[in-house]
């Protein structure tokens, strides 16, 4: 079983849809967490960045964590093209510096 | 702004080639890593380095070893290409904090016919 798992998708919606973008993990230990978008040809770029279970809002983006449940997701809210990319969750234990990394959902939001 | 450089975009080596893949990041950070990015992998990690002249294996060494002369620049080198190391390479740095921010190169798209 991998330590980070992810739909891969693709996903494509509407413009202005509301899109939900879920990871779930085995390893109790990850403590932050993180979701990447990268766009095609290009690397990856931190979206967002969360310690522990909650939620975290950044403009349409909110990311939210349930450690009880292993289980974290991004949402975006009214979304556009400009959105289109792959979405990558990543997480990290207290101590140490490897990223785990799920395989990418990847979004087309259509005009 | 933080960078992350990569030498090439696009290479294109032979089996059985030394191929070299230079990564330089200008923001002091202690840690660089090398990925390699397949479609239904996702990212694997083959490298990491938390100091100069130090390293540590990812996920996936085999076919390949590192190098880390400056602070500032990884190598990866694979010693002798073969076509399953066709992929896409990510180099990425960050500091030395779990809570830190790891900042990706532009990537370098490798072809081995």
């Amino acid at each position: 079983q991998k330590e980070v798992e992810q739909d891969p998708g693709p996903l494509s919606v509407p413009e202005g849809a509301i899109v939900s973008l879920n990871c779930t993990y085995s390893n109790s230990a990850f403590q932050y967490f993180m979701w990447y978008r990268q766009y095609s040809r290009k690397g990856p770029e931190l979206l967002m960045y969360t310690y522990s279970s909650g939620n975290k809002e950044d403009g349409r983006f909110t990311a939210q964590v349930d450690k009880s449940s292993k289980y974290i997701s991004l949402f975006i809210r009214d979304s556009q093209p400009s959105d289109s990319a792959t979405y990558l969750c990543a997480m990290i234990p207290n101590t140490g510096n490897q990223f785990y990394f799920g395989t990418g959902t990847s979004l087309t939001v259509i005009p | 702004d933080v960078k992350v450089t990569q030498s090439s975009r696009y290479l294109v080596k032979r089996t059985g080639e030394k191929v070299f893949l230079e990564c330089v990041q200008d923001m002091d950070h202690e840690n660089m890593f090398w990925y390699r990015q397949d479609p239904g992998l996702g990212l694997r990690l083959i490298y990491f380095s938390y100091d100069v002249k130090m390293k540590e294996k990812g996920d996936i060494p085999e076919g390949y070893s590192v190098s880390r002369e400056k602070k500032e620049r990884f190598s990866l080198i694979l010693e002798s290409a073969s076509t399953n190391q066709t992929s896409m390479y990510l180099c990425a740095s960050k500091y030395g904090g779990p809570r830190d921010e790891q900042f990706f190169g532009p990537g370098t798209r490798l072809t081995v016919l």
